[in-house]
């Protein structure tokens, strides 16, 4: 199973809603990342967890809180977004985070996410 | 810093050979992988260069010179489905596993 699975697919939130975003994977990777990617742009890293401990943020506003219940999970607690956050957010996971031999990143299908 | 600069197009027609370029800051540069994404769908690894030379994976291959800070994809027998936006990601020595994405090529495969 090499699959990075992601819910839900689109999501349509309003400022004052709070959302989660989901993420599995069962590849046994130690890293997981959230990335955010807007129309036409690379993907952008926002946080990164190394066997379940936050290892980067990338200095990501606290209206997006990260979280890593185990070593298959990760979600993305969503609280008071602006419109600005609408993009696509991905998941992707990988053997490794230290090393930088261990970057055949796994992505999601992600999730859109608009906010209005 | 760091930073990798690709062309932001490509066009090429059916059954061509395109390649796309990559050039990489070398401070604390490690290796270059390459991730080609669909509309609408997930970036998918394409391949890892750390040494010099030409990796080659069926109708894709990549390739690297470390004296030049330089790599590329090529991409034979070019097909319609091969029309995607292709990302170049540099690895390097102080920033573990994190991934540096150029800005992405959309190539366009006309018939």
């Amino acid at each position: 199973d090499t699959e990075v699975t992601q819910t839900p697919k689109h999501l349509v939130m309003g400022m004052t809603n709070k959302k989660s975003l989901k993420c599995e994977q069962h590849m046994g990777h130690r890293a997981m990342y959230w990335y955010k990617q807007k129309a036409k742009k690379p993907p952008e890293l926002m946080f990164v967890y190394s066997y379940e401990k936050l290892s980067i943020n990338e200095s990501v506003p606290s209206r997006f809180s990260p979280e890593c219940p185990n070593s298959s999970l990760l979600n993305l607690h969503l609280h008071a977004l602006q419109p600005e956050d609408s993009a696509l957010y991905l998941c992707a996971s990988s053997q490794g985070w230290e090393n930088p031999m261990n970057t055949e990143a796994f992505f999601g299908q992600g999730t859109r996410l608009t906010v209005v | 810093g760091q930073s990798l600069e690709q062309p932001s197009e490509v066009t090429a027609v059916e059954g061509a050979i395109v390649q796309i370029n990559c050039t990489y800051q070398t401070s604390g540069f490690y290796g270059l992988s390459w991730y080609q994404q669909h509309d609408g769908g997930a970036p998918t690894f394409l391949s890892y260069n750390a040494l010099d030379g030409l990796e080659e994976t069926g109708r894709f291959s990549s390739f690297l010179s470390r004296s030049d800070s330089y790599g590329y994809l090529l991409l034979q027998e070019l097909q319609m489905k091969d029309s995607a936006s292709y990302f170049c990601a540099g690895s390097f020595y102080n920033q573990g596993g994190k991934l540096i994405f150029g800005q992405g090529t959309e190539l366009s495969v006309k018939p």
